[in-house]
């Protein structure tokens, strides 16, 4: 079945670091693939996704590939600023008989720090 | 901005009472979705609907009760809540067609049973 799996945190970075949280996946075909944050206190948020094999999705300055041949959706970016302090939740949809349902990897705690 | 609204956002209540955790949402999606989601920060799907007068169990056994009368409105009852209930319950839901690998998070209800 399909599953995703994510680089445990809590990942601590200094201001214009530069950030890379691993995603792996595994799966049955070639789903669409997900990255969603939540900030304090809040719900979860689509951050970016892609829809195929080498599509990469962006936003925010953050940006991930859709890697088939090494079944990874790393996120990276740049520069981190400390509004970018949040847990990132890798995700894929899981197909079963009733119909869509969503695979969330643990998710990864980042802080910057000024 | 949320189109996807949960009540209340913090609960603290004694052992035995019976709680609803509300959420509606204004987009006219079909498919709902109750997480549970531990200290750890992981997501386990606790109740799914995939419209009026559907629902069914998810991956994660819970005590909880959900029903869909409306397609707006997809609250969770517990009958008699427990310390071991504590926890936060994230509502989504998703669109059919295209938007259907999309969901949209509700703000949490962090419950705390006593």
């Amino acid at each position: 079945g399909n599953s995703v799996t994510q680089m445990e945190g809590p990942v601590t970075l200094s201001e214009e670091a530069f950030l890379t949280i691993n995603c792996t996946y595994t799966a049955t075909g070639y789903p669409s693939l997900f990255w969603y944050v939540q900030y304090p206190g809040e719900g979860l948020q689509l951050l970016l996704k892609a829809t195929k094999a080498d599509d990469k999705g962006s936003n925010k300055g953050f940006e991930a590939t859709y890697r088939k041949e090494t079944t990874s959706f790393h996120l990276e970016k740049g520069s981190v600023q400390v509004s970018d302090s949040a847990v990132y939740f890798c995700a894929l949809p899981a197909y079963s008989r009733t119909g869509n349902q969503f695979y969330f990897g643990t998710g990864t705690s980042l802080t910057v720090i000024p | 901005e949320a189109d996807i609204y949960q009540t209340p956002r913090y609960l603290v209540i004694g052992t035995g009472k019976k709680i609803t955790l509300e959420c509606s949402q204004t987009m006219g999606h079909d498919k709902m979705y109750w997480y549970q989601q531990d200290p750890g920060m992981e997501l386990h799907l606790i109740h799914y609907s995939y419209g009026v007068n559907s629902t069914e169990k998810g991956d994660l056994s819970s005590e909880s009760t959900v029903s869909r009368i409306r397609t707006e409105h997809f609250p969770l009852t517990l009958e008699s809540a427990r310390p071991s209930h504590t926890s936060q319950y994230l509502c989504a839901s998703s669109d059919q067609g295209p938007g259907a690998n999309v969901l949209t998070f509700g703000a949490g209800s962090r419950l705390t049973v006593l």
